[in-house]
């Protein structure tokens, strides 16, 4: 069966200071990877997305980027974290490139930027 | 591009009490999923609808779509505390998008024991 990690659960970091958010998919090859942000308002923004090692789409203009370097791992990157960074985090995988695409979901990192 | 509202935004019932969430698209649905969160973690896929008039069930939750209205709804029989928590509905935009979802902001429910 397919397993996706995130880690870490938890980070706080000061202002100005660099992100790295790592999530891995297990059980699955050539997944659909995708990185969420969930603000206080509880709706999901899509940040950015892969179909592939070192090809990412952004969604957003941000303080963010993204970085694919293996098949099944995902990076959430950021050189000087702002304070509406603050968030939590959600990685997905899915398959398909069609409408028919279910995500399943980590558990998320919850970012407090201080 | 593709917004959902979801109603209500919050909803407080009984343990025992039916209740219905709604979540309206502004464009066409070509597949519509609804999920589960619990607070702080991470989301849980409940269902995916494709068709219109499309109805499906799990454990006491079950969904429909309406196409021509461009809706789904979700309803919940005999609610358990078991089943609070956040929905969520998300939708594709359709076509070679790559399975990228737009999420509605979220019913938040309470069941009182």
């Amino acid at each position: 069966s397919q397993t996706i990690h995130q880690w870490p659960a938890t980070l706080v970091q000061p202002v100005g200071s660099p992100l790295s958010l790592e999530c891995t998919v297990e059980g699955t090859s050539n997944p659909n990877l995708y990185w969420y942000r969930q603000a206080a308002g509880r709706g999901l923004q899509l940040l950015f997305y892969s179909v592939g090692i070192g090809q990412i789409s952004s969604e957003v203009p941000q303080n963010l980027s993204a970085s694919r370097p293996q098949d099944r791992q995902f990076i959430l990157s950021s050189k000087k974290l702002l304070l509406s960074d603050s968030g939590f985090y959600l990685c997905a995988w899915g398959r398909g490139n069609l409408a028919k695409n279910i995500q399943y979901f980590g558990a998320g990192t919850r970012l407090s930027v201080l | 591009s593709q917004e959902l509202e979801q109603s209500p935004q919050s909803l407080i019932v009984q343990e025992g009490k039916n209740l219905t969430i709604n979540c309206t698209s502004s464009k066409t649905l070509y597949g519509l999923y609804w999920y589960k969160q619990k607070y702080g973690e991470g989301l849980i896929f409940l269902m995916m609808l494709q068709k219109g008039g499309e109805e499906k069930s799990h454990e006491k939750i079950t969904a429909k779509l309406d196409e021509k209205k461009q809706q789904s709804s979700l309803h919940i029989t005999a609610s358990q505390p078991s089943h609070a928590g956040i929905y969520l509905c998300g939708a594709a935009p359709g076509g070679t998008s790559y399975g990228k979802l737009t999420f509605g902001q979220g019913t938040i429910l309470t069941v009182h024991p």
